[in-house]
């Protein structure tokens, strides 16, 4: 079965750039999204399509997926960022998503 | 505004049912797919079920297949979860979420509570 995998863990010091990174063979060839949840709260879309920003999403928050591992950056990070992050990919056979296990980002 | 408000949620022997509730607002509701998606606690993003926009198809993930009904009613504005042979494991808040036109969960419900004890 398709298995995301993420590093449970990613701290940064604030005004510092986070990668949380999201890994699969080749996931590269698949579209991948990426949720913020924040303690007590629903997830929340961050980042769709590798690279693109919902409306009212900071531009501090940016994508990228090639190869085998895509990634989640965010420029300039801020206190409220903290938040556990997800990435996402639809199954192959296209029939039903998949998340990865989950980054929590502590800010120092 | 857009809004999912999820709702049914509670403690329940094992063994039990549960239906919960997902009321839609703020959007042509009968245009979106919907899922729910799991979350048990301390744990991450489990996807349980979709629907179509129209309630023709339907899929569920392997561990509540044969025991939980996903469906939809698209003259309320509302999609539900029937919930059947609760286990200890279907423990964890449920959220709905809406399917967007990007393939991504663009929309959450706030999430319900459901507790399976005995």
């Amino acid at each position: 079965s398709f298995v995301l995998t993420q590093a449970p863990s990613v701290s940064v010091a604030p005004g510092k750039t986070a990668r949380i990174s999201c890994g699969e063979n080749n996931i590269g060839s698949k579209s991948v999204h990426w949720y913020q949840q924040k303690a007590g709260q629903a997830p929340a879309l961050v980042i769709s399509y590798d690279s693109d920003r919902p409306s009212g999403i900071p531009e501090r928050f940016s994508g990228s997926n090639s190869g085998n591992t895509a990634t989640l950056t965010i420029s300039g990070v801020e206190a409220g960022d903290e938040a556990d992050y997800y990435c996402q990919v639809w199954d192959p056979r296209g029939d039903h998503p998949v998340f990865g296990g989950g980054t929590h980002l502590t800010v120092l | 505004q857009v809004h999912l408000v999820g709702s049914g949620g509670g403690v329940v022997h094992p063994g039990g049912s549960l239906r919960l509730s997902c009321a839609a607002s703020g959007f042509t509701f009968s245009d979106y797919p919907m899922h729910w998606v799991r979350q048990a606690p301390g744990k991450g993003l489990d996807w349980v079920a979709i629907i179509s926009y129209d309630g023709s198809d339907r899929n569920y993930a392997d561990s509540v297949k044969g025991r939980f009904t996903i469906s939809r009613d698209n003259s309320k504005n509302t999609l539900y979860l029937e919930m059947n042979s609760l286990t200890i494991d279907d423990t964890a808040v449920y959220y709905c979420t809406r399917e967007g036109i990007r393939d991504a969960f663009d929309v959450w419900g706030q999430g319900t509570l459901v507790t399976v004890s005995s």
